[in-house]
């Protein structure tokens, strides 16, 4: 089993729509959360991060839930420029070091 | 502006040579990272520097060497034992390792694409 688990999609979605992704973690001791947004052959670029149950910014949401082990990012009003790709990124904290785990992504893709 | 960055952006090697690839901060952040990216594959830990003069491997270090001989530099270098070594790398760096947030987010360069001739 992977540590970071992401449906890779893609997820095709019309203007104007609501997305939300998910995203499954192996290690129940993990601290804290990120979701990046990654644009076509460019790096990733922190989104959000997530350190209690919860973080809203704008348009986007994203949900821990430690006894599921899961976290999930919500687009609200999707817009063109959304589209790339979500990466679900968990920091296990293992050994007293910061060593995140990224997942392999989500593609997004807004149409209008 | 304070940022990260990578040079070259592309970068082309021959069977048999070493090369670097340079990573600058000036977030003055204690930790630095090395990552590789392929298609279709999320980011894998190369190495990765808590303070100066100090590194640690990551999950695929072979074929892999660094140095971190001051704060700010953090130079990755491919040598001819990488088998694969065509890929994305990019450079991050947070402010510690010591502890989560916020030490543990991470700020990303703009990546050296490789390609192996």
């Amino acid at each position: 089993r992977k540590e970071v688990e992401q449906d890779p999609g893609p997820f095709n979605v019309p203007e104007g729509a609501t997305v939300a992704f998910n995203c499954t973690y192996s290690n129940s001791a993990s601290q804290s959360f990120f979701w990046y947004r990654q644009d076509c052959r460019k790096e990733p670029k922190l989104l959000m991060s997530v350190y209690s149950s919860g973080n809203e910014d704008g348009r986007f949401t994203a949900q821990l839930n430690r006894a599921s082990q899961y976290i999930s990012l919500l687009i609200r009003d999707s817009k063109l420029s959304d589209s790339a790709t979500y990466l679900c990124v968990v920091n296990p904290f293992s050994g007293g070091y910061n060593k995140l785990i990224f997942g392999a992504g989500t593609r997004l893709a807004v149409h209008p | 502006d304070g940022g990260i960055t990578q040079s070259p952006k592309y970068l082309f090697r021959k069977e048999g040579q070493n090369v670097t690839l340079s990573c600058e901060q000036n977030l003055n952040h204690d930790a630095m990272y090395w990552y590789r990216q392929d298609p279709g594959q999320g980011l894998r830990l190369i190495y990765y520097s808590q303070i100066v003069n100090d590194f640690q491997k990551g999950d695929i270090a072979e074929g892999y060497s660094v140095s971190r001989e001051k704060k700010e530099s953090f130079p990755l270098t491919v040598t001819s034992a990488q088998k694969n070594p065509t890929a994305f790398y990019l450079c991050a760096s947070s402010i510690g390792a010591s502890g989560p947030h916020p030490g543990d987010t991470q700020y990303f360069g703009p990546g050296t694409r490789l390609t192996v001739l």
